[in-house]
């Protein structure tokens, strides 16, 4: 039982490049999310999504691109990488869209831009 | 708007000892409040919740909160830490009318031997 997977684990960027961070679930998950995770701040919303197709921006979405082709996997997109996008992102999944249900979070990615 | 705060950024008990970290919320309406924990380079999982019904909830590894409505608090504790609670532990909350989730900083919990 695998959960969210995330990848890669680590990643250096240099200002400007782009990339793509990857998302996958194996529970059937309608919901997933993008959070990152900053010193002192707690976890920021950055884009969500409640289903294939449907996705929305969270508290902090400028910078970053998603999409949902299949219930399976949500990737996060950085289009020009910036210094203060260097976080720790996390991805996680919930069964249903309400407000009791657990969320299942991936083991994070480390980014760095320099 | 709803805000989370954990008393502490870190907070240090020797084994054995009383571990209480503190969250308090704002919320016009009841809310659902969690527990999450974080080991070292993992990601969260769900310590515990409170819904509805009871107010002192127990949790996994010994843990348990008690939602206090009068206090807007949903404060976590464990009667003896161990040197495996060693974590960060963040407190959520969510509305019911609106499913997202607001997290508060966290609290590094350091275990002393």
């Amino acid at each position: 039982n695998a959960g969210v997977t995330q990848t890669p684990k680590f990643q250096v960027l240099k200002t400007g490049q782009s990339m793509t961070l990857q998302c996958a679930q194996d529970m059937n998950h309608e919901y997933m999310s993008w959070y990152r995770q900053d010193p002192g701040m707690g976890l920021r919303l950055i884009h969500y999504s409640v289903g294939a197709g449907i996705t929305d921006q969270g508290e902090v979405p400028n910078g970053y691109n998603v999409s949902r082709s299949t219930t399976e996997d949500f990737p996060l997109r950085l289009l020009s990488a910036a210094p203060s996008q260097t976080s720790v992102y996390f991805c996680a999944s919930s069964y249903r869209l309400d407000s009791n249900t657990e969320a299942f979070f991936g083991q994070g990615t480390r980014l760095t831009v320099v | 708007a709803q805000s989370v705060t954990q008393l502490g950024s870190h907070v240090s008990v020797s084994e054995g000892a009383l571990v209480l970290l503190r969250c308090n919320y704002s919320s016009s309406v009841p809310p659902y409040l969690f527990w999450y924990v974080q080991y070292p380079n993992q990601g969260l999982q769900l310590l515990l919740k409170y819904t509805t019904g009871a107010t002192l909830v127990k949790g996994i590894n010994g843990f348990e909160a008690e939602f206090k409505k009068s206090e807007t608090s949903f404060h976590l504790t464990k009667p003896s830490a161990h040197m495996s609670d060693a974590a960060e532990y963040f407190c959520a909350v969510s509305e019911g009318s609106n499913y997202q989730l607001i997290w508060g900083a966290g609290t590094k919990l350091i275990i002393k031997p």
